[in-house]
């Protein structure tokens, strides 16, 4: 079984630039996850999707970030503009009901100058 | 913002040693998840402990959760040099997302 795909896995932006991420979860798994995880800190959790219906996005910056689910599948996860405190590690995790085991994707590592 | 506290921050050992983390929260739980994270990889699932069992059993990881003291322990015996990693445990709420806390950094020598 595949597991969650990400891409890219490291980009490096100027602040002010906008940057998207992609995360194709595992088959069949209906939730959604992003979290941003800061050098030396636990991942938090900035938006939760149950198919393309937002659960919780109560964490995610919305004058800058922004994300979607089109179809109940992929999702994309978008900064703009981009900030120095934005260089983290972004995350993106799926599960098939929830309370139950996440499982995560490698990450994207960004990092903004 | 976080609701787990790990304590250790970091910790050191031997192979062949067992190795104890534990893990405060706040607020009351669905559930609570290890995962371990290796440098520059993502995150492991490792076990779950739903709120109503004291203790669980996954191989040479064993987890326990006291509800009434709002903690958790995991531990790992026989540490290999593979265990080196940092290790979260997570709280999971009624809808499914986790709360994580800062993690441990364990390192297992050979």
């Amino acid at each position: 079984e595949a597991g969650v795909a990400q891409s890219p896995r490291y980009k490096i932006i100027e602040k002010r630039q906008s940057v998207a991420f992609w995360c194709n979860p595992i088959s069949g798994h209906a939730t959604l996850y992003w979290y941003q995880q800061i050098l030396g800190q636990g991942p938090k959790l900035l938006i939760q999707f149950q198919n393309n219906g937002v659960v919780d996005d109560s964490q995610l910056p919305k004058d800058r970030f922004s994300a979607e689910r089109l179809k109940g599948v992929d999702s994309t996860l978008k900064i703009q503009p981009a900030k120095l405190e934005d260089s983290a590690v972004y995350l993106c995790a799926s599960s098939l009901d929830p309370p139950d085991t996440q499982y995560f994707g490698p990450g994207t590592r960004l990092t903004v100058l | 913002s976080q609701q787990g506290e790990e304590d250790p921050q970091a910790l050191s050992i031997q192979e062949g040693e067992n190795a104890t983390m534990n893990c405060s929260y706040k607020t009351s739980i669905n559930n609570l998840q290890w995962y371990r994270q290796n440098s520059g990889r993502g995150l492991v699932h490792l076990i779950l402990i739903r709120s109503n069992e004291r203790e669980k059993h996954s191989g040479r990881l064993r987890v326990t959760l006291d509800t009434s003291k709002k903690s958790s322990s995991l531990l790992i015996t026989a540490s290999r040099a593979a265990d080196t990693a940092s290790y979260f445990c997570a709280t999971g709420r009624s809808q499914g997302n986790l709360i994580f806390g800062k993690g441990t950094k364990l390192s297992v020598k050979p």
